[in-house]
């Protein structure tokens, strides 16, 4: 089985300013790692995803995330916000032997203040 | 229509009532999932279907009934709800054929019980 920790419920932020949000797992297998967003009123969206290789992985929308193996930790960096940024952010996790069962964490709102 | 869709966005019903969420995806993916999201609470995985069979039932309560005609539409029957089970209900389709692949998520339906 496997866990996923968002350790921070909230980040508020200032536009322009970078932004982490951190993201922890435990796993017993080899993992796949996503990094999904949650607009008001719309469905989770992939913003990117690690498999394999290069541990710096970039997405959608100037966001990126670093994999520690060491550390387990998947987490999701951006440089500098926009106030389009603000939503909900949830990092997930799947087992390799069973990519379609998805554990999420729950959630991290990043709301950016003009 | 594109990408996963889901009908209708919004539901009320009384607890006596029976109603059905629907789900089509347009995206030629072989599973599809239901999610319930709660406010304040993890996304919750309720049941997946790979080829059009059941493959994973998250002990969900059977006042929940989904139906998988084929691999482009799933349905979730609903009867005798609780008030707890007003949520976001979100659907889920992913092409389990490559490891790796994300799931691509539906807007949601906004369900109310009274």
């Amino acid at each position: 089985a496997q866990s996923v920790t968002q350790l921070d419920s909230q980040v508020p932020v200032f536009e322009e300013a970078p932004v982490e949000l951190r993201c922890n797992y435990s796993s017993s297998v080899s993992v796949y790692l996503f990094w999904y967003v949650q607009y008001p009123n719309q469905g989770l969206q992939l913003l990117l995803k690690y498999l394999s290789g290069s541990t710096l992985v970039k997405g959608i929308n100037g966001f990126e995330a670093e994999f520690n193996k060491s550390q387990t930790s998947f987490h999701l960096r951006k440089p500098s916000v926009h106030i389009s940024d603000t939503a909900e952010y949830f990092c997930a996790v799947s087992p390799n032997t069973n990519a379609g069962k998805s554990t999420f964490g729950d959630g991290t709102t990043l709301t950016v203040k003009p | 229509e594109t990408g996963v869709t889901q009908t209708p966005r919004h539901l009320v019903m009384g607890m006596t009532n029976k109603k059905s969420l629907k789900c089509e995806q347009h995206l030629g993916h072989n599973a599809m999932y239901w999610y319930k999201q709660s406010a304040k609470k993890p996304l919750e995985l309720m049941f997946v279907y790979n080829f059009k069979e059941q493959t994973e039932n998250n002990s969900v309560p059977s006042r929940f009934s989904p139906e998988c005609p084929n691999s482009s539409h799933l349905f979730l029957h609903l009867h005798t709800l609780q008030p707890e089970d007003s949520a976001l209900y979100l659907c889920a389709s992913r092409q389990s054929r490559l490891a790796g692949n994300e799931q691509f998520f539906g807007p949601g339906t906004r369900l109310t019980v009274l």
